[in-house]
């Protein structure tokens, strides 16, 4: 079936440092790709998309692009802020089934 | 008030107890979702519907039961709770297809501890 495997944590920066947590996914079809925020005491939130191929999804100085040909969707920010730390979850959706998701990547800024 | 509504937020029960976790969205959608979160597991689907005379099992729905009693309202219950249940809850609800139905909006939570 549909699987979603991230780079475990946590990661640990300083603020303004570079970010990447990586997603590679296996899917049958054309799945659509996203990356979902949880800050601290809160639910999931949407952070950004790409529903095809060569997309590029963007939220909040994030980006991340759907490679079909590496099956991956990682996650950059160029410099990161202490009100970034949270917990990060890549997941996959496809055809008419729920969301599939990533065990998720606790990150730390530090200032 | 919140989009999704979830209560209790915090429970301890003790094992073989019958726990009912409730949620409420305001969101006008038609799916919803009962996920459970424990550390290093990520997010796991319990049970998921469709509408209101739609329900799904998930990846791990032994030992859970729902109920959807409106389109608004999504319950899931634990019948006998045990220890393994432990962990932090969270409803979500999304549109019916197209774009809109992976963009989920979820809840706060609800963290159960059964001792």
């Amino acid at each position: 079936g549909d699987s979603v495997t991230q780079m475990e944590g946590p990661v640990t920066l300083s603020e303004e440092a570079f970010l990447t947590i990586n997603c590679t996914y296996t899917a049958t079809g054309y799945p659509s790709l996203f990356w979902y925020v949880q800050y601290p005491g809160e639910g999931l939130q949407l952070l950004l998309k790409a529903t095809k191929a060569d997309d590029k999804g963007s939220n909040k100085g994030f980006e991340a692009t759907y490679r079909k040909e590496t099956t991956s969707f990682h996650l950059e920010k160029g410099s990161v802020q202490v009100s970034d730390s949270a917990v990060y979850f890549c997941a996959l959706g496809s055809g008419n089934t729920p969301l599939v998701f990533g065990k998720g990547t606790r990150l730390s800024v530090i200032a | 008030d919140a989009d999704v509504t979830q209560t209790p937020r915090n429970r301890i029960t003790k094992t073989g107890k019958r726990i009912m976790l409730e949620c409420s969205q305001t969101k006008g959608h038609d799916r919803m979702y009962w996920y459970r979160q424990d550390p290093g597991l990520g997010l796991r689907l319990i049970y998921y519907s469709f509408d209101v005379k739609d329900i799904n099992k998930g990846e791990i729905s032994d030992g859970y039961s729902v109920s959807r009693q409106a389109q608004a309202k999504f319950s899931l219950s634990l019948e006998s709770a045990i220890p393994n249940q432990t962990a932090l809850y969270f409803c979500a609800t999304s549109r019916p297809g197209g774009s809109g139905a992976n963009v989920l909006t979820f809840g706060a939570g609800s963290r159960l501890t059964v001792l």
